[in-house]
């Protein structure tokens, strides 16, 4: 199984209070874990991505941080949210180490007001 | 930097065919993917190309130039369903990132 389950599926938050969104995958131990952000309209950014267990790559400067406890857990947070922090964050997985290809979650759609 | 351009939007008739383009320059070449994005869910994959050619799996095929840079998604006897964002992504290196494309929505009309 490849599921990929993320909560909240939709948040409100205003601006300057924290964020904390979680992702938790099922199947294969140590999977390689990716966080994408998806503005109204847009392609998706790549934010974080993990190979494992501590270990986080950013891939843009910003006020979100990344973190993983455990294996199949993935952890977004930020101290003080922006209003552009608003859009469709999506935790996704890489699918077995042939063409690389990723699944994603169902997403949590986030609106800072 | 890597670049990938994908038309922002396109329009076409339930039953017909057609074609969405994609353009990358990138630092290297591993892969190509696409993508359907269904408004609100998820992206769920469509297709992959590594070598040139052509890739078909039922209605839909995806073409591959490395040389140009280039890739297409052929979308054949067209739904209503289909109406979706088809997003075209790039694995540049040997590591294990992908870099997408804007996305190309699609409007399938009666």
């Amino acid at each position: 199984s490849q599921t990929i389950h993320q909560w909240p599926a939709t948040l409100v938050q205003p601006v300057g209070s924290p964020l904390s969104l979680e992702c938790t995958v099922e199947g294969t131990s140590n999977p390689n874990l990716y966080w994408y952000r998806q503005a109204a309209g847009r392609g998706l950014q790549l934010l974080f991505y993990s190979v494992g267990i501590g270990q986080i790559s950013s891939e843009v400067p910003q006020n979100l941080s990344a973190s993983r406890p455990q294996d199949r857990q993935f952890i977004l947070s930020s101290k003080k949210l922006l209003l552009s922090d608003s859009g469709f964050y999506l935790c996704a997985r890489q699918v077995g180490t042939g063409n690389y290809e990723q699944y994603f979650g169902p997403g949590t759609r986030l609106t800072v007001t | 930097g890597q670049n990938i351009d994908q038309p922002t939007e396109m329009t076409a008739t339930e039953g017909a065919i057609v074609q969405i383009n994609c353009t990358y320059q990138t630092s290297g070449f591993n892969g190509l993917f696409w993508y359907q994005q269904h408004a609100g869910e998820a992206p769920t994959f469509l297709s992959y190309n590594v070598l040139d050619g052509l890739e078909e799996k039922g209605r839909f095929s995806s073409f591959l130039s490395r040389s140009k840079g280039y890739s297409y998604l052929l979308l054949k006897e067209l739904q209503m369903k289909d109406s979706a964002s088809y997003l075209c992504a790039v694995r540049p290196d040997a590591g294990n990132m992908l870099t997408f494309g804007g996305g190309t929505r699609l409007m399938v009309k009666p």
